[in-house]
C-alpha cells in the first residue's frame, strides 16, 4: 500500500526565513505526489504536484517542493516565509487499487510563522 | 474554477437523528467524488468514493448503514449520518474529482464541522 509520512508535527519559522516542511513516502511504482494546505475549520487547497518530469516542482503561493527519487521524499519549501503561511499542511500520495484512485494523507504538520 | 462547494458549514444534532450534507461542484462535472472525515489535529480519513449513478465504495471500517452516500448527479454528492452519535461529531470534507481534466486533479470543499449532542 502506498504511505506518505510528515515526521516532524510543528515546524516553527521566522518570518523572512526559508522554510521547509518535510514528507517522506513509499510507494509501488511511479509515485504521484501532492501538496495541500489547510487553514482553521477550512478544506484543503492544493499547493502543487508531481507526476512526473522536473523533479523541482513549484506551486501556489511561492511554495515550491523536490522530488527526489534515492531518498523518497517531496519535502515543501518556500524561500521567504510570511505570518499568512500559518497552516497546517498535508502531503498526500496517490494510491491505485482495484480500479480506484485515492489520496492518501500524512498526518499533516502544524506550520508556525512567526512575526 | 474547480470551486466545491458544503452545505451546510455547521450543524449540530441531537444524538438519534439524521444529518444530511449535500457536496456540489459548481463550475465542473465530477464523476468521483471523495468523503472524507478529519477528528482535531488529525489528518484526513476517506470515507467513501462515489462515481456518479453507481453505489459507494466504502473503506474499511466504514458502516455503509451509518453513512448513507448518494451521488446522484454530476454536480451533487450527499452524505446522511443516520441515527448519528456524539462520536460521530467530526470535521467531514467531500472532494471532487473533475471528469475532463487529468484523473488526478481534486478539490475540496470548505468542510461541514457536525456536533451531536
Amino acid at each position: 500500500a502506498q504511505s506518505v509520512a510528515q515526521p516532524e508535527d510543528q515546524v516553527n519559522v521566522a518570518e523572512g526565513n526559508p522554510l521547509t516542511v518535510k514528507c517522506t513516502y513509499s510507494v509501488s511504482g511511479n509515485p504521484y505526489l501532492f501538496w495541500y494546505v489547510q487553514y482553521p475549520n477550512r478544506g484543503l487547497q492544493f499547493l502543487l504536484k508531481y507526476i512526473t518530469g522536473d523533479n523541482l516542482v513549484k506551486g501556489s503561493y511561492g511554495f515550491e517542493a523536490e522530488f527526489n527519487k534515492s531518498q523518497t521524499s517531496f519535502h515543501l519549501k518556500k524561500p521567504s516565509a510570511l505570518v499568512s503561511d500559518s497552516a497546517l499542511y498535508f502531503c498526500a500520495v496517490r494510491w491505485m487499487n482495484t480500479g480506484f484512485q485515492k489520496l492518501v494523507f500524512g498526518t499533516g504538520t502544524r506550520l508556525l510563522v512567526s512575526p | 474554477g474547480a470551486v466545491v462547494s458544503q452545505h451546510p458549514s455547521r450543524v449540530i444534532c441531537k444524538s438519534g437523528t439524521s444529518v444530511k450534507i449535500e457536496c456540489r461542484s459548481l463550475d465542473f462535472q465530477a464523476t468521483t467524488m471523495f468523503w472524507y472525515r478529519q477528528f482535531p489535529k488529525q489528518s484526513l480519513m476517506l470515507m467513501a468514493t462515489s462515481n456518479e449513478g453507481s453505489k459507494a465504495t466504502y473503506e474499511q471500517g466504514v458502516e455503509k448503514d451509518k453513512f448513507l452516500i448518494n451521488h446522484a448527479s454530476l454536480t451533487l454528492s450527499t452524505l446522511t449520518v443516520t441515527s448519528a452519535h456524539p462520536e460521530d461529531s467530526s470535521f467531514y470534507i467531500c472532494s471532487a474529482r473533475p471528469g475532463t481534466t487529468s484523473s488526478y486533479e481534486q478539490y475540496f470543499g470548505p468542510g461541514t464541522r457536525l456536533t451531536v449532542t
